[in-house]
């Protein structure tokens, strides 16, 4: 069974570093790219950046390159989101996702549950 | 960027209608598109894929179809358990977007 799991809720404070973990399980994981998005309180969906974990290449949305940093660890089946300093606009739901598909076809197929990220002074 | 615009926004309906809601992209995007469904406190589900087929395992009164710039996502008859917030997504190019979303409810 495919499962993606996430690591818990976070409470911090501006400034402060923070790398959340999406680990996946029951499938190849260098076998498929691993995408993270953002829903702020009552928003939508955000497409944040994608990482192909056999060699660890990165995409960024114009709208988080800079802010975030994707990383992988193959030998570990793990993927991370990461911040240097949040801020209060970072409290959001962040969910990594799978990448399904094939050639020209491509669709977030599994879903880890959340990670809550509650940036506070 | 490509912008996808969705309607309506939200929408209330009795079991058994039928209900379609629509997903408008800036630009072609040919047939690149997938829809997802978001129950409340959950993670999003994928639903259909390439515009118009339906991931294993889910019901086959949803549907979708569409391509180019215009597309539209349908319940044939909408169920209690259908209350959503469902969600174009494109994967034309980078960076991929979701629509805003559209939120059904029951009358």
């Amino acid at each position: 069974e495919v499962q993606l799991v996430q690591s818990g809720a976070e409470v911090k404070k501006p400034g402060e570093s923070l790398r959340i973990s999406c680990k996946g399980s029951g499938y190849s994981f260098t076998s498929h790219w691993i995408s993270w998005v953002r829903q702020m309180p009552g928003k939508g969906l955000e497409w944040m950046g994608r990482i192909d974990p056999s060699d660890s290449y990165t995409n960024y949305s114009p709208s988080f390159q800079g802010h975030v940093t994707i990383s992988a660890d193959k030998s570990i089946s793990t993927a991370y989101l990461q911040w240097s300093s949040l801020k209060a606009s970072d409290t959001a739901m962040y969910y990594c996702a799978r990448l399904g598909g094939g050639h020209r076809s491509s669709y977030f197929d599994y879903w880890g549950q959340g990670t809550l990220v509650t940036v506070s002074s | 960027d490509i912008q996808l615009t969705q309607s309506p926004s939200s929408l209330s309906a009795s079991v058994g209608d039928r209900v379609t809601i629509t997903c408008q992209a800036s630009q072609d995007i040919s047939n690149y598109l997938n829809w997802y469904q978001q129950k409340p406190g959950k993670a999003p589900k994928l639903l259909i894929y390439d515009a118009s087929n339906l991931e294993t395992g889910v019901p086959s009164r949803f549907s979708g179809s569409g391509s180019g710039t215009d597309f539209a996502f349908t319940i044939s008859s909408l169920q209690p358990e259908d209350i959503a917030t469902y969600y174009c997504q494109h994967y034309d190019n980078l960076p991929w977007t979701f629509g805003g979303g559209t939120k059904v409810e029951i009358k």
